[in-house]
């Protein structure tokens, strides 16, 4: 069945550092990939999309890789400050989305 | 200002009866969605329409059932038959949900049986 890996353990870092959260993917050929930000008791938001045929992608702070190979995304918030702390959810989509349970990132100063 | 509601924000409901979960959006959207997010879990879908009048079952449709009479609204029933309704539930659109654009969510409603 299609599964999607992202790491249950939060992740703790430091303020200014670079935070990367993977997700890893098996028995699936997504046709793109999105990645959303979630706070608690709040609906997701959308933050970045990028399909099969693009490796990488950029937005002010924000990359992400897409390694069809390796089945598996990086998503990388660099210069990360506190008010980036909150679960970031990838998902996998042909036809629909379907969601990784996420990761916590704690920014601490 | 354009966006996606839902109501209410919080629901309590006694074991046995049905309950409507609201979700407007008014960004013109032609696919909508109803996901089930339990803790610990991530999002799993329950029903979505990628037109008015027309919708198809998600990954756990049992024990929902939606409508799609107007554009803007998804309306989701939570029915008896569902085994384990106590959750958070979200709605979502996007443009066309066949090409991969983002989706918009709604803020929730957290369902609590009582």
């Amino acid at each position: 069945s299609q599964k999607i890996e992202q790491n249950s353990e939060a992740l703790n870092i430091q303020e200014g550092k670079t935070a990367t959260l993977t997700c890893n993917y098996t028995n699936y050929s997504p046709a793109y990939l999105q990645w959303y930000r979630q706070d608690p008791g709040r609906g997701p938001v959308f933050l970045l999309l990028i399909r099969e045929n693009e490796k990488e992608k950029r937005k002010e702070r924000l990359k992400v890789t897409f390694d069809t190979t390796l089945k598996q995304s990086l998503f990388h918030i660099t210069a990360s400050q506190p008010a980036d702390s909150a679960t970031y959810l990838c998902a996998l989509g042909t036809d629909k989305l379907i969601f990784g349970t996420g990761t916590r990132l704690q920014v601490f100063p | 200002d354009g966006g996606i509601t839902q109501s209410p924000k919080y629901l309590f409901r006694k074991e046995g009866q049905n309950v409507t979960l609201s979700c407007e959006q008014n960004l013109n959207h032609d696919a909508m969605y109803w996901y089930r997010q339990d803790p610990g879990q991530g999002l799993r879908l329950i029903y979505y329409s990628q037109i008015v009048n027309d919708f198809q079952k998600g990954d756990i449709a049992e024990g929902y059932s939606v409508s799609r009479e107007k554009k803007e609204s998804f309306p989701l029933t939570v029915t008896s038959a569902q085994k384990n309704p106590t959750a958070f539930y979200l709605c979502a659109s996007s443009i066309d949900g066949r090409r991969g654009d983002e989706q918009f969510f709604g803020p929730g409603t957290r369902l609590t049986v009582l």
